[in-house]
């Protein structure tokens, strides 16, 4: 069974410092990774989505790497906002359909 | 264009009650997903259905337990006999086709369900 673990499980930074954000999954047999980020009381929107065979993926402040021989992805943010203050889940595709979720990270960022 | 929706959004049931959970996909998508997400953890896969096909449900906790997608639209979940350790966000996601692989799925705002 694919384990996925995030750590750490919360953070807080003061606005403008970048986020480091960490992933690791025991079964390198993956279809694709993705991160989501998910706001209280909302469903999980996905940020970035990384494909088996690519090392990384970038939108505007957020970029994620992918090295799936060790079975880790790192997902950072720049120059951090209040905005994004969330919880951040990763999640692997190990096979046609089936995510597997880590526990999330949740970031506060202090203005 | 209209996203994923669910209701009821918040839940409240007697322990030995059961509940219906309802799922809206966005509209045309092939691909219906269950989660069931308790506090503190991400979400665990429920079941998978590929229009009204139910291909997956080994992630469905016990017998009481049943979804359905009659018409490949419309999905609702079922829980029988509703116990404490059932209380969690149930999560809806969707995607446009079968086999989503290269896909992100949609999610819908979740029901949270709290059994006392």
């Amino acid at each position: 069974k694919q384990e996925v673990t995030q750590i750490p499980a919360a953070l807080s930074v003061p606005e403008g410092e970048n986020l480091v954000l960490n992933c690791s999954f025991t079964d390198s047999a993956i279809y694709n990774l993705q991160w989501f980020r998910q706001d209280p009381g909302k469903g999980l929107t996905s940020l970035l989505l990384i494909q088996s065979s690519q090392r990384e993926q970038t939108s505007g402040r957020l970029n994620a790497s992918l090295d799936k021989s060790s079975g880790r992805s790192t997902l950072y943010i720049a120059a951090s906002q209040p905005g994004d203050s969330a919880t951040y889940l990763c999640a692997v595709l190990s096979n046609d359909y089936k995510l597997s979720f880590g526990a999330g990270t949740t970031v506060t960022v202090r203005a | 264009g209209a996203g994923v929706s669910q209701s009821p959004r918040y839940k409240v049931a007697k322990r030995g009650q059961d509940v219906a959970l309802r799922c809206d996909p966005i509209s045309g998508h092939v691909s219906l997903f269950w989660y069931q997400q308790a506090l503190g953890q991400g979400p665990e896969f429920l079941t998978y259905f590929q229009n009204e096909a139910q291909l997956d449900k080994s992630g469905l906790p016990s017998d009481r337990f049943f979804a359905e997608r009659p018409e490949g639209s419309v999905s609702t979940l079922k829980i029988q006999r509703t116990q404490q350790e059932d209380s969690a966000v149930y999560l809806c996601a969707s995607s446009p086709r079968g086999g989503a692989g290269v896909e992100t799925q949609y999610f819908g705002p979740g029901t949270r369900l709290l059994v006392l």
